[in-house]
This record gives structure tokens, C-alpha cells and sequence, in this order.
């Protein structure tokens, strides 16, 4: 298996601008999380969807954030418009059962 | 709410000492509790988990913790550092059966030849 697969790995981007983070769970896996990793507030999840359907957005800071799962093999994670302080990296993560698995990480730089 | 508690943000110790990453939860029932490993530009990687069974817990990479009650403790352990070591860990708890982790601050291991 490949694993949890995230695009783009790297992305900068200027103040204002759309951000699109893109994640593909392993196989198999009902359940994906977005996370948010900066080194003052270290882990954070922004959101849960469970067989696609979101279940806890309680963590997504602002509108400017928006998450979709249209089906399960596909999640995008959308910051419109930017700020200077989203810049973190994002993880996506699945999973099928207790353990969750994670991906790469996007890192994104608002500029 | 639970809160996941890692005491030291950084620890160096020399390569074929013990290493001893400390970890403490608060949880009103005995929670699921995890240790993570994450390499410098990647992911995290589940190392070992504690789900109610034996309260020592063997992983990945000779890695080893011990869960205990009366400490409200899972102290990660092994007993000869080695370079590729090197490396963040987290500790995290979740309920049993939610789906919610919640992460300690994570804790910067530095091995030194």
C-alpha cells in the first residue's frame, strides 16, 4: 500500500491567494482527518469525516477554511482567501479503527 | 477533556545510552494512548499503542512502554540509543472507540555520537 498520499508537498503561495491541499487515505480506511502542525500550537485537528460525511468541524479555524470528501478516495482541504499566519504544515490522516495513519504533510508558506 | 502531558521538549542522550521519553495523561476512564515517531519533513508514524490489554507495549524499532494507572503514565523506553533515533516523538491519547486523538507538545530526541 502507498500509503497516505498528499499533493502538493510544498506550496507557496502570496497573501490572499486560494490554497487547495490535496490528500488520497489508504484504501479500505472510513475515516480521515485533517490536522494543522505549528511549532507555538504543535497538533491540531481541523477536522473528521467519517464514510465521507463530515463529523467534527470544530477545530477549523475561521470561513476562510473548507473541507470536502466527495467520495472515499479523495479529500481537499481549501484556505480562501490566505493569511500569512496559515502557514503550517498540513497532514491528512486515515484511518480503520484506532490507529491513524498519516501522510507526508503539505507545508504551506504564506507570504 | 483529556490533555496528554510530554515533560521535556528536548533530550539528548549519548548513542548506546537508555532512552526515556516521559509522557503523562489525564483521563477520567483509562484511555487508548499512543507514541508517534516523526522524521525530519515527514509524517508521523505510529511507533506503539496501548488499547486496554497488557500494560507493556512493545513497537516498532525496539521501542517499549509501560502504562501505569497509579502514575497516569506511559513513559516511552529503549534501552540503546541509536543515530537513526534521532527524531520528534508524540505522545497521544484518545477515549476508547473515539476517534479523537489528543496530542502532547512532543518531545525532541537528539542522539550524540
Amino acid at each position: 500500500d502507498a500509503g497516505v498520499i498528499q499533493s502538493p508537498r510544498h506550496e507557496v503561495t502570496e497573501m490572499g491567494q486560494e490554497v487547495t491541499l490535496r490528500c488520497k487515505p489508504i484504501s479500505g480506511h472510513n475515516s480521515l482527518f485533517w490536522y494543522r502542525q505549528t511549532m507555538m500550537r504543535g497538533l491540531e485537528l481541523l477536522i473528521y469525516f467519517n464514510n465521507n460525511v463530515p463529523i467534527d468541524d470544530s477545530g477549523m479555524p475561521e470561513d476562510r477554511f473548507s473541507a470536502k470528501m466527495p467520495n472515499a478516495s479523495f479529500s481537499t482541504l481549501k484556505i480562501q482567501p490566505s493569511e500569512p499566519r496559515d502557514s503550517a504544515v498540513y497532514f491528512c490522516a486515515s484511518s480503520q479503527g484506532d490507529e491513524q495513519y498519516f501522510g507526508p504533510g503539505t507545508r504551506l508558506t504564506v507570504t | 477533556a483529556q490533555s496528554v502531558t510530554q515533560l521535556g521538549s528536548h533530550v539528548s542522550v549519548s548513542e548506546g545510552a537508555l532512552v526515556l521519553l516521559r509522557c503523562n495523561y489525564s483521563s477520567s476512564v483509562p484511555p487508548y494512548l499512543f507514541w508517534y515517531v516523526q522524521y525530519p519533513n515527514q509524517g508521523l508514524q505510529l511507533l506503539l499503542k496501548y488499547t486496554s490489554a497488557a500494560t507493556l507495549v512493545k513497537g516498532i524499532n525496539g521501542f517499549e512502554a509501560e502504562f501505569k494507572k497509579s502514575e497516569t503514565s506511559f513513559h516511552l523506553t529503549k534501552p540503546s540509543a541509536h543515530m537513526s533515533d534521532a527524531a520528534e516523538y508524540f505522545c497521544a491519547s484518545s477515549g476508547a472507540g473515539s476517534y479523537q486523538l489528543t496530542f502532547g507538545k512532543g518531545t525532541k530526541l537528539s542522539v550524540i555520537p
